[in-house]
């Protein structure tokens, strides 16, 4: 699977909109993005996933450059809930493995 | 979204002792499931792949004997740490695949703790 690159952390205010860029500049054509995250002693929790489209549903948006190699999720009115570490995956569609990087850690302050 | 259930959320044992770790899928039938592992203040690292109704597959240096995986249902997986360490401490974290291929549902995550 392609590797991706995150910020390690960042800080968004409470009620805006929160932008986690990811680049993923090795991908390959069959490879999908995926976006999970992880809340403090919980386990990790799916939020949205694309291969070149864009996408959105009722946690996020994802933008991916036509390219495809970097992404953006985007959190759209972001709460102190929001807070959590972020992890972008990219993967074979059919490939069994999903393997988790280091993630940004995001902090949502009032 | 999908739930799955992981019990329990947390177990001190003894130091020689086995732990069992379930895992359920409640909401829909999970062919895949796998197992994850994440020490403190790092990323999950994965520990090996259940298949329901075959042998479950390992990554690199994680021990076969010491960490029993059965996959006997659809909606079932079960991993079993055997004569337990203290090095063995851990967060571990089960998850189960949905319908669409890299979407996973995972559980709360078993907090063990060898003494």
């Amino acid at each position: 699977d392609a590797k991706t690159t995150q910020p390690t952390s960042m800080d968004c205010a409470e009620g805006r909109a929160a932008n986690l860029p990811c680049n993923h500049s090795t991908i390959s054509g069959n490879e999908y993005v995926y976006w999970y995250r992880q809340i403090h002693s919980q386990g990790p929790q799916y939020i949205i996933h694309g291969l070149k489209n864009n996408e959105t549903n009722e946690m996020a948006s994802l933008i991916i450059t036509e390219d495809r190699k970097s992404s953006t999720l985007i959190l759209p009115h972001a709460t102190l809930r929001d807070t959590a570490v972020y992890y972008c995956i990219v993967r074979v569609f059919n490939d069994y493995k999903l393997s988790f990087g280091a993630g940004t850690t995001v902090t949502v302050r009032a | 979204g999908a739930v799955v259930s992981q019990h329990p959320s947390r177990v001190i044992c003894k130091s020689g002792t086995s732990v069992k770790i379930e895992c359920r899928s409640l909401d829909f039938q999970a062919t895949t499931m796998f197992w994850y592992r994440q020490f403190p203040k790092q990323s999950l690292m994965l520990m090996a792949t259940s298949n329901e109704g075959s042998k479950a597959t390992y990554e690199q240096g994680v021990e076969k004997d010491k960490f029993l995986i059965n996959h006997a249902s659809l909606t079932l997986s079960t991993l079993t740490v055997t004569s337990a360490h203290p090095e063995d401490s851990s967060f571990y974290i089960c998850s189960a695949e949905w319908v669409v291929p890299g979407v996973l549902f995972f559980g709360s995550g078993t907090q063990l703790s060898v003494l």
